[in-house]
């Protein structure tokens, strides 16, 4: 079964320390892997995306993820988090194809400590 | 870069009333959208793909005669909440992807907030 899987419901961080956001997923093809962040009561926007080349893949905001393709992982890091990178964050796999459904993991939502 | 609009960005309604919300793709051919639907503090729920000029077709378990999509236009595509009931409160979202070369992801609205008193 296709699915992504973001054990860590809710992370704190401390303003300017480093972050992880855990990703799995599990998918029968050559997944093509995505990072979405939303603010409270916005729509998504993309962080980064990941098709295929380098596994270590730089995104907007300083945000950057690395493929493992041996661990089924994508996990999402940022050296230094800024206040305003409180948000939820989702981690997504499809197919490839742009007309074809995305497949969202059931969010992370990061708190930043003063 | 691609801009999807969304319109209301929130809408309150009487039981029983039908809601119309419109995804609009400003600057680029959209010939697929998607409709998802969001829970508070929840993932996205796909309901429905929409192709331009063709029945959208939808998820399991998303009721087709209640969630009217029309996708009529290459920039636009309709969801109508028909019968609207407190039950059907709740954050849409659309996304939209287009032909033009290089398209290879989704781009997102900024939501619906539908509350059905």
């Amino acid at each position: 079964a296709q699915s992504v899987t973001q054990p860590d419901i809710h992370i704190t961080v401390s303003e300017g320390a480093s972050l992880e956001l855990r990703c799995n997923y599990s998918y029968g093809a050559t997944p093509y892997l995505f990072w979405y962040v939303q603010s409270p009561g916005q729509g998504l926007q993309l962080l980064l995306k990941y098709f295929s080349g380098d596994t270590l893949v730089q995104g907007i905001k300083g945000f950057e993820a690395e493929f493992k393709r041996s661990q089924s992982s994508f996990n999402l890091r940022k050296p230094s988090v800024h206040w305003s990178d409180a948000a939820e964050y989702f981690c997504a796999v499809g197919p490839g194809s742009s007309a074809s459904k995305i497949i969202f993991g059931s969010g992370t939502r990061l708190s930043i400590r003063p | 870069g691609a801009v999807v609009s969304q319109h209301p960005s929130r809408v309150i309604c009487k039981s029983g009333t039908s809601v119309k919300i419109e995804c609009r793709s400003l600057d680029f051919q959209a010939t697929t959208m998607f409709w998802y639907r969001q829970f508070p503090k929840k993932s996205l729920m796909l309901m429905a793909t929409s192709n331009e000029g063709s029945k959208a077709t939808y998820e399991q378990g998303v009721e087709k005669d209640k969630f009217l999509i029309n996708h009529a236009s290459l920039t636009l595509s309709t969801l109508t909440v028909t019968s609207a009931h407190p039950e059907d409160s709740s954050f849409y979202i659309c996304s939209a992807t287009g032909t033009s070369g290089g398209f290879n992801e989704q781009f997102f609205g900024p939501g619906t907030r539908l509350t059905v008193l």
